[in-house]
């Protein structure tokens, strides 16, 4: 299974653009990117994916770069509720497992 | 309410105890997981489900049984807790999976802290 390596926290200041990497170098040709988000002690919650596309929601943007060794997601404006743990997960080819890495601590500074 | 419930949401038991931890989903969800949460830790897969009757393991099954004869619900039995299954533990569900490669997001239950003495 591909893993992810993710920087163990990064803060942002309230109302910039948060920019949280990610790093799948494994990671097979027909396997998405996933990204989730716990809020304190809640159950993630799903955020966006993406396979080779750049994708956009109302949440927010997921640039996957053209090898697909990486990823960045981006939160546009970041509010003090994005406060959260970030999770970019590889999603396995067979069954419907994920499998969650540490995550990014995301503090947003007012 | 729809949605997916766990219970108990708190639970305190002593060594060697069984203890089953309920999740209970309302969309007829195919697949169904558990995961446990360690202070310090990301989400590690105990098991999971693709339909009822049809359980496999995940990362950390050992001390852990599981059993699903109805879609909706899934518990996960610990048959002699030890004090290493301490942890915040997650139910989650998700619908069919469309093939390799597909998406499929997973909605999450609000957990459960379980605490062995």
């Amino acid at each position: 299974d591909a893993k992810t390596t993710q920087p163990p926290s990064m803060d942002c200041a309230e109302g910039r653009a948060a920019n949280l990497p990610c790093n799948h170098s494994t990671i097979s040709g027909n396997e998405y990117v996933y990204w989730y988000r716990q809020i304190h002690s809640q159950g993630p919650q799903y955020i966006i994916h993406g396979l080779k596309n750049n994708e956009t929601n109302e949440m927010a943007s997921l640039i996957i770069t053209e090898d697909r060794k990486s990823s960045t997601l981006t939160l546009p404006h970041a509010t003090l509720r994005d406060t959260a743990v970030y999770y970019c997960i590889v999603r396995v080819p067979t069954g419907n497992q994920f499998y969650f890495g540490t995550g990014t601590s995301l503090t947003v500074i007012p | 309410d729809a949605g997916i419930t766990q219970s108990p949401r708190y639970k305190i038991t002593e060594t060697g105890r069984q203890v089953t931890l309920m999740c209970h989903q309302t969309w007829s969800h195919s697949y169904m997981f558990w995961y446990r949460q360690d202070l310090g830790h990301g989400l590690r897969l105990i098991y999971y489900s693709a339909a009822a009757d049809i359980t496999d393991k995940g990362e950390v099954p050992d001390g852990y049984v599981v059993s699903r004869s109805k879609t909706e619900n899934f518990p996960l039995t610990l048959e002699s807790a030890t004090r290493s299954q301490t942890s915040v533990y997650f139910c989650a569900s998700s619908g069919l999976a469309g093939g390799p490669g597909s998406y499929n997001e997973q909605f999450f239950g609000p957990g459960t802290r379980l605490t062995v003495l």
